[in-house]
């Protein structure tokens, strides 16, 4: 079954620091991955996307994930957090859209 | 364009009670699902439709139904609520890339649903 899991339930960040997010998949075939974001009391946005092809792929609001095929990663990056930033933040794989568990990631000032 | 609406908002049902969350969406989208959220749980497929008239279960579809009969509305029926359902439900809609399967998802504001 295609599935991906998030090993941390939570990340803490001051801002102005580089931040990960962490994301592992187990996927048959050719991975395709996606990232959203979910605000307080909002529904999911779309953050960026793996088809295939640069293992770096830039997404928005300054969002970048790095794919590694021999560590079946897909980990999400920013090289200087933002206190609005502050998230949940979740991993997803296409061809079921299966969820992670989420990540609340908080920036402090 | 509207995206995702979902009504209503906020619903508090009894145990027993039968009602249906609405879902529509305005961008022409082959595909559209529910799904639960709930705490440390991540967010959980109940059913999905690929196009008008087609629908299939997901991950935890006993207690829900759902119906498509036009490609705007994909409206989720609980048939008898209980506790255990009391979530926070999002509707999303897709639509496919060419040749690259699904697109990503976009998301309805959800509706926060009590049963007591």
């Amino acid at each position: 079954a295609q599935s991906v899991a998030q090993p941390e339930d939570q990340v803490n960040v001051a801002e102005g620091n580089p931040l990960t997010v962490k994301c592992t998949y187990s996927v048959s075939g050719n991975p395709y991955l996606f990232w959203y974001v979910q605000y307080p009391n909002r529904g999911l946005q779309f953050l960026l996307k793996y088809i295939t092809g640069d293992n770096l792929v830039k997404g928005s609001y300054g969002f970048e994930a790095e794919f590694n095929k021999s560590q079946t990663s897909f980990h999400l990056k920013k090289p200087s957090a933002l206190v609005s930033d502050s998230a949940l933040y979740f991993c997803a794989v296409r061809d079921n859209m299966r969820f992670g568990a989420g990540t609340r990631l908080t920036v402090k000032p | 364009n509207a995206g995702v609406t979902q009504t209503p908002k906020f619903q508090v049902l009894k145990t027993g009670q039968s009602m249906t969350l609405q879902c529509a969406q305005d961008m022409n989208h082959e595909y559209m699902s529910w799904y639960r959220q709930d705490p440390g749980m991540g967010l959980r497929l109940i059913h999905y439709s690929v196009g008008a008239g087609i629908t299939d279960q997901g991950e935890v579809p006993n207690g829900y139904n759902v119906s498509r009969s036009t490609t705007e509305d994909f409206p989720l029926r609980l048939l008898s609520a209980a506790p255990s359902q009391t979530s926070v439900y999002f509707c999303a809609s897709s639509y496919r890339g060419r040749g690259q399967g699904l697109a990503e998802q976009y998301f309805g504001p959800g509706t926060r649903l009590t049963v007591t």
